[in-house]
């Protein structure tokens, strides 16, 4: 079955730094690659999705995530973040027709 | 545009009582899923429906019953709720199972 795995359960960064979550996935075939974030107190938006074409897919405010297939990885990338970036941030695999499947999700704090 | 609602957003009840979470999606996406997330299993998923009258389980089905009688409408009840059952509840919908997710706003549910 597949799993999915955020290796970042915290992470907690000042404004401005560069960002970067890890998401592994087990399954080496066809997958389609989501992260969700969610906001304090809201429900999960997607953030961003891969399902073929350039393995970097650039996302909404900023973050962009990149596919390396020989890796099993999505990680999620941003150069510079804000205090409003403090959310949870869950990554998720299909494969094929298959059911999402979460990571645990990261938390990540961004201290002003 | 109402997209995904839940009903209601908080519920408190005590063990061994009845509980129906409701969730309607105006948008007509075949499926529809329902997830707990708990602090350190992230979003798991309970039942999923890929039309009217058509349900399954997901990984974390016991102790739940769905139906979906009306393609934009999946109410999950807990037969008879327990303590583990505390958590926050999400609904999904979804137009092809390994497509985006959309998510309603949740609902907090506290088993005394």
């Amino acid at each position: 079955a597949q799993s999915v795995s955020q290796h970042n359960h915290h992470v907690i960064l000042s404004e401005a730094a560069s960002l970067e979550l890890g998401c592994n996935y087990s399954y080496g075939g066809t997958v389609n690659l989501f992260w969700y974030v969610q906001y304090p107190g809201q429900h999960l938006q997607l953030l961003l999705k891969y399902f073929s074409g350039d393995p970097l897919v650039k996302g909404i405010k900023g973050f962009e995530a990149e596919f390396i297939k020989s890796k099993f990885s999505f990680n999620l990338r941003k150069p510079s973040v804000q205090w409003s970036d403090t959310a949870e941030y869950f990554c998720a695999v299909t494969q094929g027709f298959q059911k999402l499947v979460f990571g645990t999700g990261t938390r990540l704090l961004v201290s002003p | 545009d109402a997209g995904i609602t839940q009903s209601p957003r908080y519920k408190i009840t005590e063990t061994g009582r009845q509980v129906t979470l409701m969730c309607h999606q105006t948008w007509s996406h075949s499926y529809m899923f329902w997830y707990r997330q708990d602090l350190g299993h992230g979003l798991r998923l309970i039942y999923y429906s890929a039309a009217a009258d058509i349900t399954d389980k997901g990984e974390v089905p016991d102790g739940y019953v769905v139906s979906r009688s009306k393609t934009e409408n999946f109410p999950l009840t807990l037969e008879s709720a327990t303590r583990s059952q505390t958590s926050v509840y999400f609904c999904a919908s979804s137009k092809q199972v390994g497509e985006t997710q959309y998510f309603g706003p949740g609902t907090r549910l506290l088993v005394l």
